[in-house]
């Protein structure tokens, strides 16, 4: 169901360390799980994504883990920097085999980078 | 550059008033979608369309409207129907058949 109130949930992380952000997806039968990062009054940008047959994917600085057993989706970013400052979504996907794709997104987490 | 460019980036409403946000893609995507972002809260679906003349209500499509007469283009029209339409309204395309989206950088529609 929908969390009440306005707060995201927040991560504040040393530059230069790494960041680990987690996510809990809802429906065992989703197949495709996303990350997006949103900067201030800016669209998503895509990071990275997977599909429910890899456990894990490694793109530049960021690695996406995937936990089927109990439907956990993490986004670790390596060596963190300060334009990583943003909120970050994922997102799951069922496919329904009609040919029609909706995806379903979380709250967000914003990750705030300490110089 | 290809992209997605929505206009205005800030919009405001009247009451009783009928706003219609512009969304244009040159990524040459067969599907569109508008989502709603409320502060503090994931994007909810509101319409989407897979092909050109063909449209379909989300999660949230009370009090809105949209129309894909051609394919770079799905505009939405937030009606005075909806009572609360102050949100960051985002749009976005994908490749038929493709889950990734690809998202414009957002109206601020706000009411007077």
């Amino acid at each position: 169901g929908e969390s009440v109130g306005l707060h995201l949930p927040t991560l504040s992380v040393q530059e230069g360390d790494n960041s680990i952000i987690n996510c809990a997806y809802s429906n065992s039968a989703s197949d495709y799980f996303i990350w997006y990062k949103q900067e201030s009054g800016k669209g998503p940008q895509f990071i990275i994504d997977i599909r429910s047959n890899m456990d894990k994917r490694q793109g530049q600085r960021v690695t996406v883990l995937l936990n089927k057993t109990v439907k956990h989706l993490s986004l670790q970013i390596a060596a963190t920097q300060p334009g990583d400052s943003a909120v970050y979504f994922c997102a799951e996907n069922m496919n329904s085999g009609a040919g029609s794709y909706q995806l379903t997104f979380g709250k967000g987490t914003k990750l705030s980078v300490i110089p | 550059d290809g992209g997605i460019t929505q206009s205005p980036k800030y919009l405001f409403r009247k009451e009783g008033q009928n706003v219609t946000l512009s969304c244009e893609q040159n990524l040459n995507h067969d599907a569109m979608y508008w989502y709603r972002q409320d502060p503090g809260q994931g994007l909810r679906l509101i319409y989407y369309s897979q092909i050109v003349n063909d449209f379909q209500k989300g999660d949230i499509a009370e009090g809105y409207s949209v129309s894909r007469e051609k394919k770079e283009s799905f505009p939405l029209t937030v009606t005075s129907a909806q009572k609360n339409p102050t949100a960051f309204y985002l749009c976005a395309s994908s490749i038929k058949g493709n889950e990734k989206l690809f998202f414009g950088s957002g109206t601020q529609l706000s009411v007077l």
